[in-house]
């Protein structure tokens, strides 16, 4: 079956660098994507992979690994209002997304 | 980036109405749009995928008979939960692809609608 796990929940520090791992087993590959969701809100765009290394926008780093289905969202400086739900979502072969869990961050002053 | 609305962004029905909810793309023409329901704390679930013109492809498992979608125009799409219970109570989001970046164009996703019912 198809699988995209994410931790839970994770918790950092104002100003600090967390990053949050996804690991996933799909039947085919057509890329990986990163979301943002807040408590109550729809999900944002923040990055696409499809090629393995590190895609860097701004705070957010992406980085993919295909051999290993693996990759992680790097976040730096962190700031309150980055507080919020990470999704991770792979496009299969027929280029459905596969959407993980979600990981709750928590960042705390 | 592409604009998508979704309207209401809450509704609270008694048990055994129907509601509909809809969704438009504003500056763009969608001829696929997507339904998903999010429980607390879960994953987004996808629901079907609404096609202009046609009928909407359901997921295993999703009642089509319960959720009826119709996708009238290139930018509206309705989503109707009829006879709802509470086990239908979710957050109920809509999406289309980025029209420029084809099959794996970045999702736009509509605010979302609550639904809650009694």
């Amino acid at each position: 079956g198809q699988n995209i796990d994410q931790p839970t929940e994770m918790t950092a520090t104002e100003g600090a660098i967390v990053q949050i791992n996804c690991t996933y087993q799909t039947s085919g590959f057509n890329g990986l994507f990163w979301y943002q969701q807040h408590a109550g809100e729809a999900p944002t765009f923040l990055s696409y992979n499809v090629l393995d290394g590190l895609e860097e926008k701004g705070r957010f780093s992406s980085f993919l690994s295909r051999s290993k289905g693996y990759s992680y969202l790097l976040l730096k400086e962190l700031q309150m209002k980055d507080s919020a739900s990470y999704l991770c979502a792979v496009s299969d072969s027929n280029y459905q997304l596969i959407w993980g869990a979600g990981t709750k961050l928590i960042i705390k002053p | 980036g592409a604009v998508v609305s979704q309207h209401p962004s809450w509704v609270i029905c008694k048990s055994g109405t129907s509601v509909k909810i809809e969704c438009r793309s504003l500056d763009f023409q969608a001829t696929t749009m997507f339904w998903y329901r999010q429980f607390p704390k879960q994953s987004l679930m996808l629901m079907a995928t609404s096609n202009e013109g046609s009928k909407a492809t359901y997921e295993q498992g999703v009642e089509k008979d319960k959720f009826l979608i119709n996708h009238a125009s290139l930018t509206l799409s309705t989503l109707t939960v009829t006879s709802a219970h509470p086990e239908d109570s979710s957050f109920y989001i809509c999406s289309a692809r980025d029209p420029g970046g084809g099959e794996t164009g970045e999702l736009f996703f509509g605010e979302g609608s609550r639904l809650t019912v009694l």
